[in-house]
């Protein structure tokens, strides 16, 4: 069956702008997470959706950074004001519960 | 103190060797345990799950250590392409998995 998907694969954008990252979990998955990894660094923890609960923000890095779920599907991953920082790879997964995480391809985001 | 902590290496092993990992856990509430491996520029992928009892897939053998909280990862008659990082992860119910920040591990010819 279909994995997760994430788009776009790669993202440049100028220093400043907005910037909108989509996943789409597996099927039937009731969690939902973020992370963001830089290049040789290990997996940093943003945002994990559980069912229609109140979602865990412990991990994002400011408040340039936000996250919806719809539906308790599709989530979007937006970064405001995009800094030279934020530039890694961000990746999403899905689970049922708190079993195994299966992991999208990521978004490279590059801010120049 | 980190929730999941593992050497980072890099484990340098000659083909066929046997190598084992090990990592650790702060969190005693923790239930569920996995080993991921990731790739170069690539996704982690889910290598296996850690029973208490430990489990084995091939040339690779899980085990859990509760009362000491580590688990552990051998790999026996190690490839080429064992050549990654290999994530330790420990997770409790309601939260998010706890991601250790690998160890990598390059295997030669």
């Amino acid at each position: 069956g279909a994995g997760v998907s994430q788009s776009p694969s790669n993202k440049v954008t100028e220093k400043g702008k907005d910037v909108e990252l989509r996943c789409d979990p597996i099927s039937g998955h009731t969690a939902l997470y973020w992370y963001r990894q830089s290049l040789g660094q290990g997996l940093e923890f943003l945002i994990y959706f559980q069912g229609n609960s109140a979602p865990d923000k412990s991990g994002l890095p400011s408040d340039r950074f936000s996250a919806e779920r719809t539906g308790g599907s599709v989530s979007t991953l937006t970064i405001q004001r995009t800094q030279q920082e934020d530039s890694a790879v961000y990746l999403c997964a899905s689970s049922l519960g708190t079993s195994e995480q299966y992991f999208g391809p990521g978004t490279r985001l590059t801010v120049t | 103190r980190k929730e999941v902590e593992q050497d980072p290496g890099p484990f340098n092993v000659p083909e066929g060797a046997t190598v084992a990992f090990n990592c650790t856990y702060s969190n005693s509430a923790s239930q569920s345990f996995f080993w991921y491996r990731q790739d170069c520029r690539k996704e982690p992928k889910l290598l296996m799950s850690v029973y208490s009892s430990g489990n084995e897939d091939g040339r690779f053998t899980a085990q859990l250590n509760r009362a000491s909280q580590y688990i552990s990862l051998l790999i026996r008659d190690s490839k080429l392409s064992d050549s990654a990082t290999y994530l330790c992860v420990a997770g409790r119910a309601g939260t998010a998995l706890i991601f250790g920040k690998g160890t990598t591990l390059s295997v030669s010819s």
